[in-house]
């Protein structure tokens, strides 16, 4: 089945520090990659859609400053939490979807996210 | 208004009982897609069932099925004989096509709890 590697697994940095996570499809070539953020015991909320090579739509509410999304090649896409700040704390998971996902069943596949700890 | 409803925050059930976990979704996009994921307790999301709005027949997925009420807009996932294993937390999420933008709704999840 389809694979989506993500990295780092957590991450405990102090205040102030910009954060970089990475969502990789391994086999397969991901058109589109999704950013989501769960707080404790609550739902996936969808943060932004990036498409390769063109700008990210972010959802209403988020910062385009501060969580900055590159999706430069077909299988990377990386998250950027800048100047984290304890409210920023969250489990962020990333999900990619081959491009004719949309009109079939073909499903988001997950990976398995990031624990970000802001100090 | 809520787009995906889960009504049932918690549930406990015992070892190898059917379990029925209950989803309502709004949508007045004629050409959606409803799915069904588990989150266990490590946080990763495992894809589980999907369902099309243009679908005839239920979905089904070894001992997971859909019982897909479009009429009535739900979405409930069945589970046959469950498995301590299938403890977890169960998401309902939908894909509305039609509107362009790819990203998951999902609802706010059932944690269920099976039972010895």
């Amino acid at each position: 089945g389809a694979v989506v590697s993500q990295h780092p697994s957590r991450v405990i940095c102090k205040s102030g520090t910009s954060v970089k996570i990475e969502c990789r499809s391994l086999d397969f070539q991901a058109t589109t990659m999704f950013w989501y953020r769960q707080f404790p015991k609550q739902s996936l909320m969808l943060m932004a859609t990036s498409n390769e090579g063109s700008k990210a739509t972010y959802e209403q509410g988020v910062e385009k400053d501060k969580f900055l999304i590159n999706h430069a090649s077909l299988t990377l896409s990386t998250l950027t939490v800048t100047s984290a700040h304890p409210e920023d704390s969250s489990f962020y998971i990333c999900s990619a979807q081959k491009w004719e996902a949309r009109y079939s069943n073909q499903p988001q596949h997950f990976g398995d996210g990031t624990r970000l700890s802001i100090l | 208004a809520q787009k995906i409803t889960q009504t049932q925050p918690g549930m406990f059930v015992q070892e190898k009982e059917a379990v029925t976990l209950d989803c309502t979704y709004d949508t007045s996009d004629p050409s959606y897609g409803l799915f069904w994921y588990k989150q266990p307790s490590s946080g990763e999301m495992i894809f589980l069932i999907y369902q099309g709005s243009y679908d005839q027949q239920n979905a089904t997925e070894g001992r997971y099925s859909l019982n897909f009420q479009k009429a009535r807009k739900s979405a409930n996932l069945v589970i046959s004989a469950s498995q301590l294993g299938d403890s977890a937390m169960y998401f309902c999420a939908m894909r509305e096509v039609g509107g362009g933008a790819d990203g998951l709704t999902f609802g706010k999840g059932t944690h269920l709890i099976i039972q010895p």
